[in-house]
């Protein structure tokens, strides 16, 4: 079975300033790894997705995040944030039959002034 | 945005009613799935269907039933509500069972 681990529950980050989301993960296969991002009260929108090519993928909205199997993570960055980052953001693990998706606990992104 | 609608978007239903929320896609994607959202738990797969008529349980399933008669349509129905069924519940759509699932508005779901 595979699992998703959320290192902080909470971020809070200055505009303009680096933003650093961590997730671990656990899997007995190569895994497909998500981050989707859910603004209050909305659906929950893809930002990226890993599927066993580059290790380094990019996303939507400036975000990106790098594979690195011998870490077991699959950490979510962006250089500068920008107050619409506000949100929380999940990572997510699919099994190896690709049909059911194990999400982390989420981590909530707060964007200072 | 993917062509997903749930109806309702609200409900606030007694404990012991029957509920049935429904899940509408215009993408014809094969697969369908209902979450649940609690805090603290991110969102929890319930059940899922892979074509007309094929269903498969999910990690959270006990006091939900699903039924899909139309490849657009995913109804999710809890036949018995109770207060530990309140929650945000989403439905998703994924072409296949590989690609990545696009999710709804969410419905939020009061049981009182």
């Amino acid at each position: 079975a595979q699992s998703v681990t959320q290192l902080d529950s909470h971020v809070s980050v200055s505009e303009g300033t680096p933003v650093l989301l961590r997730c671990n993960y656990s899997s007995s296969y190569s895994p497909s790894l998500f981050w989707y991002v859910q603004h209050p009260n909305k659906g929950l929108q893809l930002l990226l997705k890993y599927t066993s090519a580059a290790t380094l993928v990019k996303g939507i909205n400036g975000f990106e995040a790098e594979f690195k199997k011998s870490e077991t993570s699959f950490h979510l960055t962006k250089p500068s944030a920008h107050m619409s980052d506000a949100a929380e953001y999940f990572c997510v693990v699919s099994d190896e039959a690709g049909n059911m998706l194990t999400f982390g606990g989420g981590t909530r992104l707060m964007v200072k002034p | 945005d993917a062509g997903i609608t749930q109806s309702p978007r609200h409900k606030v239903t007694e404990t012991g009613t029957p509920v049935t929320l429904r899940c509408h896609q215009t993408e014809n994607h094969r697969y369908m799935y209902w979450y649940r959202q609690d805090p603290g738990h991110g969102l929890r797969l319930i059940h899922y269907s892979y074509g007309v008529k094929d269903t498969d349980k999910g990690e959270v399933s006990d006091g939900y039933s699903v039924s899909r008669s139309k490849t657009e349509d995913f109804l999710l129905t809890l036949e018995s509500a109770t207060s530990s069924q309140t929650s945000v519940y989403f439905c998703a759509i994924s072409r296949d069972g590989l690609a990545e699932q696009y999710f709804g508005p969410g419905t939020r779901l009061t049981v009182t």
